[in-house]
């Protein structure tokens, strides 16, 4: 079993839409929670990270963290067309183990 | 500051041939790791290495050889190149006493094995 699994989509939404992004986790010591976002043929760049659980908002994005049922969320408010991107959910135990990947492209 | 750096940035080999791809950093980070991305899978840890001189393995470290032999720089090293290597590799460093958003990534090497 992986350690994160994530939908890899890909997810299409019009301008200004809210985009809902997932994953769940197998280990329930994992405490650091990262989203990275990957433009088309660049490498990852972090996003956002949450230690331990509850939400972390910056600016147009909010990450969340379920501990109870081992799922992280990515919310992209207010989204815009250079948020079309590849976002990848990784759990950081003194490694990094990403999920798959969602490719999300923003309709103008 | 150039942070990290890949060379080449493609390449297409033929199956049984060898290549090393030289990943190069430049923020004295102890930490260094090699990782491939395909469709659907993320990226995979290869191998990596926590310091000049050492090499440990990550997920998936068959058919793929490492050196550490400059703090700056991580040799990934493919002996005998399978179709199955076909794909695009990232290198990452980050400092030893960092935190989980300390790790920066090169901007890849893509490539294709024939």
């Amino acid at each position: 079993q992986k350690e994160v699994e994530q939908d890899p989509g890909p997810l299409s939404v019009p301008e200004g839409a809210i985009v809902s992004l997932n994953c769940t986790y197998s280990n329930s010591a994992f405490q650091y929670f990262m989203w990275y976002r990957q433009y088309s043929r660049k490498g990852p760049e972090l996003l956002m990270y949450t230690y331990s659980s509850g939400n972390k908002e910056d600016g147009r994005f909010t990450a969340q963290v379920d501990k109870s049922s081992k799922y992280i969320s990515l919310f992209i408010r207010d989204s815009q067309p250079s948020d079309s991107a590849t976002y990848l959910c990784a759990i950081y135990d003194y490694k990094l183990s990403f999920g798959a990947g969602t490719t999300v492209t923003v309709r103008a | 500051n150039a942070g990290v750096t890949q060379t080449p940035k493609f390449r297409v080999l033929k199956t049984g041939q060898s290549m090393t791809l030289l990943c190069a950093q430049d923020m004295n980070h102890e930490y260094m790791y090699w990782y491939r991305q395909d469709p659907g899978m993320g990226l995979r840890l290869i191998h990596y290495s926590v310091g000049e001189g050492t090499t440990a393995k990550g997920e998936v470290p068959d058919g793929y050889n490492v050196s550490r032999l400059k703090k700056q720089n991580f040799l990934l090293g493919l002996e005998s190149a399978a179709p199955s290597q076909t794909s695009v590799y990232f290198c990452a460093s980050s400092p030893p006493s960092g935190g989980p958003d300390t790790q920066y990534f090169g901007p890849g090497t893509r490539l294709t094995v024939l």
